[in-house]
């Protein structure tokens, strides 16, 4: 069955980095694309952006520009997702989730868990 | 960015109970849009693509519909396992956007 297995909760200061990682597995890493989304405390759902898996190829949301950066290891099956100059209000849950379809706009057929990040000094 | 819009934002309801979300997009998304369910603590799980096409393993009792800006969620008969928040999302133009979600209690 088809599973994203995220890495666990962080606790970073302001000012930090964050790198998170997502392992697929059940399905052909290469052939979907992977997105990130994320959620703040008690708040809705905010797309990140997106990486293709055979490519490299990433898209980021406008918001993102310049912090975030996706790559990833086709030898393992994982995606990362990396944000930089952190500050509290990148606290929140970060998903990786599934496309079942190349595209910028998509729905997502299978979420990771979730990984907790808290910002903080 | 198109701005989904859901109401209601809290729903009181009892087991047994039919239901309905709505959903409504600030232009026409046609019918690129998905549901969700989320449970605290957990990810969000894909209840219905396309507007109305019930996602494999979601039960009958949810459905989807409407076109263009205005769209719905019916749960036919609220089980206990259904009292979630749920959340729409537009995925016709990019970026994707998601409404901000309806929570449905006892």
């Amino acid at each position: 069955q088809v599973q994203l297995v995220q890495s666990g909760a962080e606790v970073q200061k302001p000012g930090a980095s964050v790198k998170v990682s997502c392992e697929a597995s059940g399905y052909t890493f290469t052939g979907y694309y992977v997105h990130w989304v994320r959620q703040a405390p008690g708040q809705g759902l905010e797309w990140m952006g997106w990486i293709d898996p055979t490519s490299g190829d990433t898209k980021n949301a406008r918001k993102f520009q310049g912090r975030v950066t996706m790559t990833r290891d086709t030898s393992i099956t994982t995606a990362y997702m990396e944000l930089t100059g952190l500050t509290s209000d990148d606290s929140g849950v970060y998903y990786c989730a599934r496309a079942p379809y190349t595209s910028s706009s998509v729905y997502y057929d299978h979420w990771g868990q979730g990984t907790l990040l808290t910002v903080s000094s | 960015d198109i701005q989904m819009t859901q109401s209601p934002s809290t729903l009181s309801a009892s087991v047994a109970d039919k239901v309905t979300i709505s959903c409504r997009a600030n232009q026409s998304i046609t019918s690129f849009l998905a549901w969700y369910q989320q449970k605290p603590g957990k990810a969000p799980k894909l209840l219905i693509y396309k507007a109305s096409i019930l996602q494999s393993g979601v039960p009958s009792r949810f459905s989807g519909s409407g076109f263009g800006t205005e769209f719905t969620l019916t749960i036919s008969s609220l089980q206990p396992d259904d009292f979630a928040t749920y959340f729409c999302q537009q995925y016709n133009l990019y970026p994707g956007t998601f409404g901000q979600g309806t929570k449905l209690e006892i």
